[in-house]
């Protein structure tokens, strides 16, 4: 069964520029995560969708949007790029564990986005 | 509510024992546990819910204590693989939410 596949793996940006990342999660997983990694602060909760719809929100500001295809296929947006946008962002296909209810993430290998 | 690790960073001979905490100021649905080793995606562990208790790993496990809603992850007779930076993600309720610490580096030695 194929893992979850972001691309691009790398890219450079500038300053005021907009970048788009895409991801596609495992096979018959209908829920896409979305999170950015930075030193010294962790995974940070940046959205999640579910069949199209945008369920839940982190706090980042509007720069930051998503959206979720009819094929469960993510992108990521983010506009008007700033210095601290650099950081390794990472989606998360997931399942429901039977039963329990609870949310089990499979996370891709992330998109590291440097901003200068 | 971003739950809160420690320590933050822990050395060991292989062997040795750790523990790493998490806990949260908020009432919990559940707690999970990953593990990221350097230039990796985070994997995970395993998970906890409320009312229960599952051993994800042969010698790792955890416990959920829902009176203080805090969890910790019991690393025995570490080995070196077991490297890597450890990272509790709690949910609220069952709504597709997952908050992670800031995480715990563990490092293993010969």
């Amino acid at each position: 069964k194929a893992g979850v596949t972001q691309t691009p793996r790398y890219l450079i940006k500038t300053r005021g520029q907009q970048v788009t990342l895409s991801c596609s999660p495992i096979s018959g997983h209908r829920s896409v995560s979305w999170y950015q990694q930075t030193p010294g602060q962790g995974l940070q909760f940046l959205f999640e969708y579910f069949s199209e719809t945008q369920r839940n929100k982190g706090n980042f500001p509007g720069r930051f949007s998503g959206r979720q295809f009819s094929n469960s296929r993510s992108e990521m947006n983010v506009s008007t790029l700033e210095l601290g946008d650099s950081a390794l962002y990472l989606c998360a296909s997931s399942f429901r564990l039977g039963g329990s209810g609870a949310n089990v993430l499979t996370f891709g290998a992330g998109s590291r986005l440097t901003v200068l | 509510q971003q739950p809160v690790q420690s320590p933050q960073a822990v050395i060991l001979r292989e062997g040795e024992d750790a523990v790493i905490n998490c806990s949260s100021s908020k009432a919990l649905y559940s707690v999970h546990w990953y593990r990221q080793k350097h230039g990796e995606a985070p994997v995970f562990l395993m998970i906890l819910l409320k009312g229960g208790e599952q051993k994800g790993h042969e010698k790792i496990s955890a416990s959920f204590n829902e009176k203080k809603q805090q969890s910790s992850l019991y690393l025995t007779a570490s080995q070196l693989s077991y490297s890597g930076t450890y990272f509790c993600g709690t949910e609220m309720s069952s709504n597709y939410k997952l908050t992670f610490g800031k995480g715990t580096l563990l490092t293993v030695n010969p």
